[in-house]
């Protein structure tokens, strides 16, 4: 167990729909990432905030969004949703305070568009 | 950019016998490395990293890791595997500058099976 944890762990949808993928990140770490999993993309970084504030920007399409709120959980925000956005979807984190750079991932949420 | 390859996408080894997963790298100057392994199902777990100094480094499960700049390398090897190690590895490397952020850039993967 990484620390890390994400809700839910399953998510079925629509096309066209949103969704809001949680994260929890391990105790007193300050960063929070996301990762876009799939067959064809393979592990792809997303975003990632720190304390509060978006620190990089990957491939990350317009229609998703995140955020980090003052406790440190952060939620990744997918609307409009297509069929090639089904894919897990991991939070990471890392950065304790005077600590190193080592990202511990969450379970991951499965992400399914019908 | 930096990138990350990962030539071996299926690898299959007896129980008992040795394993070495390839692992090369494209940055500019010497990154972050790490292995990481995904069981079926579940999410990556760090088996081991390298940020600097001994340039062969041990990590969980039995798995150890060898830096080797001028192949810009960083193979994985474990000298007897278990059914339990059936697994995904992924290589992962990261920047040394926090300006730029810190993301992980993956290799494709390798998927280990273990034949009995």
């Amino acid at each position: 167990d990484s620390g890390v944890t994400q809700t839910p762990k399953h998510l079925i949808t629509a096309t066209g729909q949103r969704v809001t993928l949680r994260c929890s990140p391990r105790s007193g770490d300050l960063s929070v990432y996301w990762y876009q999993q799939s067959l064809d993309q393979g592990l792809q970084f997303l975003i990632q905030y720190y304390n509060g504030e978006e620190r990089a920007k990957g491939n990350i399409l317009e229609r998703f969004s995140a955020q980090q709120f003052p406790d440190l959980h952060s939620e990744l925000n997918l609307s409009s949703l297509e069929l090639g956005d089904s894919a897990l979807y991991f939070c990471a984190s890392s950065v304790p305070r005077g600590g190193t750079d080592t990202q511990y991932f969450g379970p991951g949420t499965r992400l399914t568009v019908l | 950019a930096q990138s990350v390859t990962q030539p071996d996408i299926h690898i299959t080894v007896s129980e008992g016998a040795s394993l070495e997963l390839r692992c090369n790298y494209s940055y500019g100057a010497t990154p972050y490395l790490f292995w990481y392994v995904q069981s079926p199902g579940q999410g990556l777990q760090l088996l081991l990293k390298y940020f600097s100094g001994d340039t062969l480094v041990q990590g969980i499960k039995g798995f150890e890791a060898e830096f080797k700049r001028s192949q810009s390398s960083f193979n994985l090897r474990k000298p007897s595997v278990h059914w339990s190690d059936a697994a995904e590895y992924f290589c992962a490397v990261g920047p040394l500058s926090k300006a730029a952020g810190n993301k992980l850039t993956f290799g494709g993967g390798t998927r280990v099976l273990v034949k009995p």
